[in-house]
């Protein structure tokens, strides 16, 4: 069946280091490939998405790109703030007899000490 | 425009009580969605709509029930509450589904005693 698999946290790292949150999926067809992020107390919100193999997604300066050869859409941004915080989870959307459904992640926190 | 709106926020219920969230959206999605969400379990899809007057089960199902009697909402019932449902609860809702992605609600954390 369909799955993602994304690295167990808690990832711990100082102001402005690089940062990169592995993320691997099984899927049949082709899926679109998000990340979310959600902050203490609220919900999961759209950080990027990527709709077809070589895409790359991107915004306030995260990035992943959809790798069908390696089924990989690892998130990476090159000097993480302590704002960044958060819990980020890895997700896909197949259809199945014309019905989306969205697939998550356990999710990977992120702590970003000053 | 508020988006996907979620009430209650908190709510403490006695095993065998029963209770109802509502979920709302107002950027009129064909898609809502509900999930619950677990330490270390990620999200799980509990039922879903792919419009008015439709639902469908998903992957976890059993102790909940679930009404699309209006596009713009959807409810998620509980009929007999159990300690194993004490969770934060999320509502989501998408355009076309697919290609586009999940707009969420702020959660309703749950504890049921």
């Amino acid at each position: 069946g369909n799955s993602v698999t994304q690295m167990e946290g808690p990832v711990t790292l100082s102001e402005e280091a690089f940062l990169t949150i592995n993320c691997t999926y099984t899927a049949t067809g082709y899926p679109s490939l998000f990340w979310y992020v959600q902050y203490p107390g609220e919900g999961l919100q759209l950080l990027l998405k990527a709709t077809k193999a070589d895409d790359k997604g991107s915004n306030k300066g995260f990035e992943a790109t959809y790798r069908k050869e390696t089924t990989s859409f690892h998130l990476e941004k090159g000097s993480v703030q302590v704002s960044d915080s958060a819990v980020y989870f890895c997700a896909l959307s197949t259809t199945t007899s014309g019905t989306y459904k969205y697939i998550f992640g356990t999710g990977t926190r992120l702590k970003v000490l000053a | 425009n508020a988006g996907v709106t979620q009430t209650p926020k908190f709510r403490v219920l006695k095993t065998g009580q029963s209770m109802t969230l509502l979920c709302a959206q107002d950027m009129n999605h064909e898609y809502m969605y509900w999930y619950r969400q677990d330490p270390g379990m990620g999200l799980r899809l509990i039922h879903y709509s792919v419009g008015e007057g439709t639902t469908a089960k998903g992957e976890v199902p059993d102790g909940y029930n679930v009404s699309r009697l209006k596009k713009q909402n959807f409810l998620l019932g509980l009929e007999s509450a159990a300690p194993s449902q004490t969770s934060v609860y999320f509502c989501a809702s998408t355009g076309t589904g697919g290609r586009t992605e999940q707009y969420f609600g702020p959660g309703t954390r749950l504890t049921v005693t």
